[in-house]
């Protein structure tokens, strides 16, 4: 069983729509969660953390849920710009290594 | 704040040729990491480095792939002999004790150098 799995996606939506997708972990000792941004062929760059009570940045919601090991994204009011792939990224132990998912590909309309 | 620095770029080799790949991190940042990605994955952890000692090497390849970081600032990846599946990104990063969010270290990544082994 891979430590991170996501659904691969592509999720296909228009301009101004809400579209979310979620994250499992397998080690359930993990102790840091996030979601990385990464555009075509560009690295990747660190959208935002995930904490225990849920957070938000903008159009941005993460939800972390420790019994069912899974965390997720919401994008509200999607602009053409948040095209991209979404890692979902775990930290298993206290020296920062981090292990990435596959990633979630979002693809935004006009 | 100068980011992440790699080269080169791209680079195009046969298999069994050797091929290098330097990095630069971000000034001050005392952990580096190298992180392999085959199209259509995630990042793979390769090596973790703080300043200048192994972290952790569990899934570097040994047997063909060597990295070092002498002065604890830039490093070296090596791969000798490649092989048709060494194709892929190998990504950088660098993060400090001293930044991110709530205690919790970003890593910080360069651009990257695309390998191709035909």
């Amino acid at each position: 069983r891979k430590e991170v799995e996501q659904d691969p996606g592509p999720f296909n939506v228009p301009e101004g729509a809400t579209v979310a997708f979620n994250c499992t972990y397998s080690n359930s000792a993990s102790q840091s969660f996030f979601w990385y941004r990464q555009d075509c062929r560009k690295e990747p760059k660190l959208l935002m953390s995930v904490y225990s009570s849920g957070n938000e940045d903008g159009r941005f919601t993460a939800q972390l849920n420790r019994a069912s090991q899974y965390i997720s994204l919401l994008i509200r009011d999607s602009k053409l710009s948040d095209s991209a792939t979404y890692l979902c990224v775990v930290n298993f132990q206290r020296d920062y290594k981090l292990s990435f998912g596959a990633g979630t590909t979002v693809t935004v309309r006009a | 704040e100068a980011g992440v620095a790699q080269s080169p770029r791209y680079k195009i080799i046969e298999k069994r040729q050797s091929v290098a790949f330097w990095c630069n991190p971000i000034s001050g940042h005392a952990t580096l990491y190298w992180y392999q990605q085959i199209l259509g994955q995630g990042p793979k952890l390769l090596i973790q480095f703080q300043n200048n000692g192994v972290v952790d090497d569990s899934q570097l390849p040994k047997d063909r792939f060597s990295a070092e970081r002498l002065k604890g600032v830039d490093s070296t990846l090596k791969i000798q002999p490649a092989k048709l599946e060494d194709s892929a990104v190998y990504l950088c990063a660098s993060s400090s004790r001293f930044s991110g969010l709530a205690g919790q270290n970003e890593q910080f990544f360069g651009p990257g150098t695309r390998l191709t082994v035909l």
